[in-house]
């Protein structure tokens, strides 16, 4: 395990359609973390699992947003109807102590 | 969560000491604070958290005054891989989501 995996890297999408990313956190770390960050700003918390449990969600996270961690393992976070408000990297981390926050490459998204 | 203030951006050269401080006046007692790095296109990695006093690990040293109403992140001898957004972040021991800031743009020339 080499650390926290996100896909894809990459996304172009259209104004209105649903998107979905994927984070594989490191497999023995119980927490995960979603981030937003835009360019030139630090990242922005978005939502925390504890296992399968999501207990922590930001305002930033609208009604058109939602993430799940079904078996508490992999994690899943989705917008709907798209907007361009919306293009940012989105992080995941991961970690199993205070000290061991272990962030993903990102997924870059970007709303045409 | 306790908002911290840094320097925009810092230029250095090759091989010199780079101090960058982080201003946390409303710092809490169960507040630590906990510096991450970040390279265009990846995520912030860890690389330093303390408490009080000093801290050294093997990439940097973490200065904080008895106040902790600041600390300063110390890299020894930068070179230009060091190039690099800096943040420092300030939440409880087992906090679960952190206030990053826009962080330090550290730019080490040759």
């Amino acid at each position: 395990d080499t650390g926290v995996s996100q896909d894809p890297r990459h996304k172009i999408t259209k104004r209105g359609q649903n998107v979905t990313f994927r984070c594989d956190p490191i497999s023995e770390h119980n927490r995960l973390y979603w981030y937003r960050q835009t360019l030139g700003q630090g990242p922005e918390f978005l939502t925390y699992f504890q296992n399968e449990a999501q207990l922590e969600k930001s305002r930033l996270l609208s009604d058109r947003f939602s993430a799940e961690r079904p078996k508490g393992s992999f994690s899943t976070l989705e917008i709907q109807r798209t907007e361009q408000g919306d293009s940012a990297m989105y992080l995941c981390a991961s970690s199993s102590d205070p000290n061991g926050y272990t962030f993903g490459s990102g997924t870059r998204l970007t709303v045409v | 969560l306790a908002k911290t203030t840094q320097p925009i951006s810092m230029d250095s050269y090759e091989g010199q000491e780079v101090n960058i401080t982080c201003s946390h006046n409303n710092i809490a007692t169960n507040d630590y604070i906990t510096w991450y790095q970040q390279f265009p296109s990846q995520g912030p990695r860890f690389i330093i958290q303390g408490y009080k006093t000093k801290v050294t690990n093997e990439v940097a040293s973490l200065f904080i005054p008895a106040d902790r109403k600041s600390s300063t992140l110390s890299l020894p001898r930068v070179s230009l891989s060091d190039t690099a957004v800096y943040y420092c972040l300030v939440g409880e021991y087992n906090f679960n989501k952190f206030y990053f800031g826009s962080g330090t743009k550290l730019n080490v020339k040759p």
